[in-house]
């Protein structure tokens, strides 16, 4: 039990679905995070939300949408995605999000998202 | 440039010591962090280490700290086949903790019998 859970662990969809992806963290935390881990590459920070604010948009393409109704939940709403988006997504939480905080991030386990 | 660098691979026996090492570009980083990431699973904390420490040891895990140098490194003890995973180092980026983390591509750390 990792305190960030992730659903679902797979997914394979089309270039014309639309699907989400679902995080939930039982820690109290306060920000939230989207990464992406492709192959060989560095993981991507996405997306960052403090206080279900969303507070960092790392040039991501409007093909993914996040949503944070509340500190425990964030959504990744994905739609029209390319075969190139293919990848693991992470998701993460921290107690909080700010500068020179020691607030190490919690991952999920992931789901691994192909696009066909 | 990657502003966290790190081998790809690292073979070692089992029973022997693992040296992972790691450069990376901030040096007003404050924390500097390694994560295992093991197959089908995400990234888990394993030790961070404040930058006004040289060492810090924790059961079979040893980081070494080189702030003139910029050089982060992990040693794992009597390396056992549980510890095969893929080790990312990490920095908080110049900005601070809203941006997240900055993660090197990891380093796959291959056990031999």
């Amino acid at each position: 039990e990792t305190g960030v859970t992730q659903t679902p662990r797979h997914l394979v969809m089309g270039m014309t679905n639309k699907k989400s992806l679902k995080c939930e963290q039982h820690l109290g935390h306060n920000a939230m995070y989207w990464y992406k881990q492709s192959a060989k590459k560095p993981l991507e920070l996405m997306f960052v939300y403090s206080l279900e604010e969303r507070v960092e948009n790392n040039s991501v393409p409007s093909r993914f949408s996040p949503e944070c109704p509340n500190s425990s939940h964030l959504f990744l709403h994905l739609h029209t995605l390319q075969p190139e988006d293919s990848a693991l997504y992470l998701c993460a939480s921290s107690h909080e999000a700010g500068t020179g905080s020691n607030s190490p991030l919690h991952f999920g386990n992931g789901t691994r998202l192909t696009v066909t | 440039g990657e502003d966290v660098e790190q081998s790809l691979f690292l073979s070692v026996r089992e029973g022997d010591s693992s040296v992972i090492n790691c450069t990376y570009t901030d040096s007003s980083s404050t924390y500097l962090y390694w994560y295992k990431q093991e197959p089908g699973a995400g990234l888990q904390l394993l030790t961070y280490i404040f930058s006004n420490m040289d060492m810090k040891q924790d059961q079979r895990l040893t980081v070494l700290l080189n702030k003139k140098d910029k050089h982060l490194s992990l040693r794992i003890a009597d390396t056992q086949t549980g510890d095969s995973a893929i080790y990312f180092c990490a920095e908080i980026p110049p900005g601070g903790g809203a941006d997240g983390l900055t993660f090197g591509k990891g380093t796959h750390l291959i056990i031999q019998p």
